[in-house]
C-alpha cells in the first residue's frame, strides 16, 4: 500500500514558482517528510526536510499544513536545471513497523521549458 | 569527505545466479538503506540496518538479504536471480536511522542486468 500520492509529472516555465503537492494521508506521528531530487543515472539528492508548518533553505520550500496529511515542495524561479524527478519520502521513524519501513512515492517528473 | 561508494558499477548476470553487491557509507554514518530503481516501479525499499541490525524491511522475497558489517559497510545479496532483478539498486548512508529527521546520501548505484 502506498503511503504517498504524487502527480506523476508537471510542467512549467524558467523563472516560474512551482508547487509539487504530496498527499500522505496515513503519516504516523513520528514520520517526518523528506524531499529528494534525481536526475537521470544518479541517486536521488536530498533537497529540504520538515515535521510541521513550514521549512525553507537555500533551494526550496516545504510547506505542512497542521494535521500533516499532506505537503508542498515549492521551488523558486526555476531553471531548465530543475528537470528532474521529484519524490515525497515519509519515514516510519525507524520502529520496527514492519514491512513499509521507509517508502518513495513514484515521483514526479518535473520538466522545465525555457 | 568522501561520498558513498557502490561496487561494482554494472553487472550482468544469468538467471538462476546470485549476486552480492557492495556499499561503503560515508565515514560516521551508521545507517545504510537499500533500494531497487526500475522504470515500471519506481524507486522500492529493501532494506536498512543500523548497526549492524536490520531495523526496516521492504516488501520483498527472501532471495533478497543484506547485512552490515561492524565498519558500517554493507553488502546485499540477491540469489536465484530472475529477468525481473534487473535494475540500479542504490544504497544510502546516513547518520542515523532514515526515516527519524536524518537525510540520506545515496550512491551512484549498481545497474544490475539479468539475462
Amino acid at each position: 500500500l502506498a503511503k504517498t500520492t504524487q502527480p506523476i509529472s508537471m510542467d512549467s516555465y524558467e523563472g516560474q514558482e512551482v508547487n509539487i503537492t504530496c498527499s500522505h494521508n496515513n503519516i504516523a506521528t513520528n514520520d517526518y517528510i523528506t524531499w529528494y531530487q534525481q536526475f537521470p543515472s544518479q541517486g536521488p539528492r536530498f533537497i529540504i526536510q520538515g515535521y510541521k508548518t513550514k521549512v525553507t533553505n537555500e533551494v526550496a520550500s516545504l510547506f505542512i499544513p497542521a494535521d500533516r496529511k499532506s505537503s508542498t515542495l515549492s521551488l523558486p524561479r526555476v531553471s531548465l536545471s530543475d528537470t528532474a524527478v521529484y519524490y515525497c519520502l515519509v519515514g516510519d521513524g525507524g520502529s520496527g513497523g514492519g514491512a513499509d519501513g521507509l517508502t518513495f512515492g513514484k515521483g514526479t517528473h518535473l520538466i522545465i521549458q525555457p | 569527505k568522501a561520498g558513498v561508494t557502490q561496487t561494482p558499477r554494472y553487472l550482468i548476470k544469468t538467471r538462476g545466479q546470485q549476486v552480492t553487491l557492495s556499499c561503503s557509507p560515508i565515514s560516521g554514518h551508521r545507517s545504510v538503506s537499500w533500494y531497487q530503481q526500475t522504470p515500471g516501479q519506481g524507486l522500492q525499499f529493501l532494506f536498512e540496518y543500523f548497526s549492524e541490525t536490520q531495523r526496516n524491511k521492504g516488501n520483498f522475497p527472501g532471495r533478497f538479504s543484506g547485512r552490515q558489517f561492524s565498519n558500517s559497510r554493507s553488502e546485499m545479496n540477491v540469489s536465484t536471480l530472475e529477468l525481473g532483478d534487473s535494475a540500479l539498486y542504490l544504497c544510502a548512508s546516513s547518520l542515523g536511522l532514515a526515516g527519524v529527521s536524518y537525510e540520506q546520501y545515496f550512491g551512484p548505484g549498481t545497474r544490475l542486468t539479468v539475462t
